[in-house]
């Protein structure tokens, strides 16, 4: 069946810091790929999605790109914020059906 | 806009006891989900109902079941809780075609 990896936490950045978080998947077929943020005594919160090779997902300063040749899907941001700060999971969802499956999850602090 | 609603926030119980987690989404969404997500284990997919009338297991199914009871209620039940479902319970819903889940604000279980 499908999986995600996802890079080991937690992560600490100091602000402005160059954020990489590694993301990569195990499906068949052409899987849609999704980042998802959890903030502190929150649900999960869609962050950016890509559906096909090549698309690059982007919003609120990060961005993926779908990479099917190394199937990955690693979320990057060029600054982050002390706002930044929260748990953030790489996400697959299968290229026919509904079922999603989840990474680890990553903590990310982010330190004035 | 409620979105995904679960009952209850909190609960406690005793090893044996049963309950049942509700939840309900006003979206008209196709598919709903039940994750667990637990520290150093990420959300892991419980259980899921692609559409009204079907339910599927996921990774951990052993000591839950579902119930798909109309197109806006998914429910889980713990027949008799032991202490390893201790957990933060998730429930999510999505339209069959679309990639975002939205989720709901989470369960906090506590098996004494």
């Amino acid at each position: 069946g499908n999986s995600v990896t996802q890079m080991e936490g937690p992560v600490t950045l100091s602000e402005e810091a160059f954020l990489t978080i590694n993301c990569t998947y195990t499906a068949t077929g052409y899987p849609s790929l999704f980042w998802y943020v959890q903030y502190p005594g929150e649900g999960l919160q869609l962050l950016l999605k890509a559906t096909k090779a090549d698309d690059k997902g982007s919003n609120k300063g990060f961005e993926a790109t779908y990479r099917k040749e190394t199937t990955s899907f690693h979320l990057e941001k060029g600054s982050v914020q002390v706002s930044d700060s929260a748990v953030y999971f790489c996400g697959i969802r299968e290229t026919s059906g509904s079922r999603l499956t989840f990474g680890e999850g990553t903590q990310l602090t982010v330190n004035p | 806009n409620a979105g995904v609603t679960q009952t209850p926030k909190f609960q406690v119980l005793k090893t044996g006891q049963s309950m049942t987690l509700q939840c309900a989404q006003d979206m008209n969404h196709n598919s709903m989900y039940w994750y667990r997500q637990d520290p150093g284990m990420g959300l892991r997919l419980i259980y899921y109902s692609a559409s009204e009338g079907t339910t599927d297991k996921g990774e951990v199914p052993n000591g839950y079941n579902v119930s798909r009871l109309n197109k806006r209620e998914f429910s889980l039940r713990l027949e008799s809780a032991a202490p390893s479902q201790t957990s933060v319970y998730f429930c999510a819903s999505k339209e069959g075609s679309g990639t975002e889940a939205f989720f709901g604000q989470g369960t906090r279980l506590t098996v004494v």
